[in-house]
């Protein structure tokens, strides 16, 4: 099945800083990858995804890009801020209803 | 509406209790997951419904019972719990087909006494 590998598991940065997520895959037929954010004893919320037929997409400080012939994605965060601290889950699907999830990247964002 | 509840928020339960847990979405989406999260660790994949019909069975022992009563409503169903079973059980739905994007309940913290 599918493997993914996410690192760094702890990132710490200023303030306004940029941080910067890497997940790795080992299934090409995953098209499929999704970034969730969860604060501490909250849901995992959706925050940006990409498909296999693109290289980048970005929503406003959000942005991940995918290397499909290196097999790896990461999730770009740029002027961070205190509410952006939380634990980051990067994951790949192939079929859409099975999610294989990286082991996660605690984020702290010190003011 | 455009969330997914589940409820109860806490649970403490013994062994030898039965319970379940419920989750509902009325965003029309017709597939429904069941995840697992122990503390530190991602989302482990329980049990997928899809169009009402179990599609996904991630060899979860028998004590933990799905049920799809209707596109909305999702419950699980718990009996003779261990206290390893002490997690976050989070539901999640999908719209389906080819639209991937999963959205999660805010999850059920279950305590096995």
């Amino acid at each position: 099945g599918e493997n993914v590998e996410q690192h760094p598991s702890t990132l710490s940065v200023q303030e306004g800083d940029s941080a910067v997520i890497k997940c790795t895959y080992s299934d090409s037929a995953s098209n499929y990858f999704p970034w969730y954010k969860q604060e501490l004893g909250k849901r995992p919320q959706l925050i940006i995804d990409i498909r296999s037929n693109v290289g980048e997409k970005k929503d406003q400080r959000i942005a991940v890009t995918l290397n499909k012939t290196a097999k790896h994605f990461s999730l770009h965060i740029t002027e961070t801020q205190p509410e952006d601290s939380a634990v980051y889950f990067c994951a790949a699907s192939i079929t859409g209803n099975q999610f294989y999830f990286g082991t996660g990247t605690s984020l702290t964002v010190i003011p | 509406d455009t969330e997914v509840t589940q409820t109860p928020k806490h649970l403490v339960m013994g062994m030898t209790n039965k319970k379940s847990l419920k989750c509902e979405q009325h965003m029309g989406h017709r597939a429904m997951y069941w995840y697992k999260q122990k503390a530190k660790k991602p989302p482990e994949l329980m049990f997928v419904y899809s169009y009402e019909k179990l599609s996904i069975n991630e060899s979860v022992p028998s004590r933990f019972s799905p049920e799809c009563p209707n596109s909305s409503l999702l419950n699980l169903h718990l009996h003779a719990l261990q206290p390893e079973d002490s997690a976050l059980y989070l539901c999640a739905s999908s719209q389906g087909g080819s639209v991937y994007e999963q959205y999660f309940g805010p999850g059920t913290r279950l305590t096995v006494t």
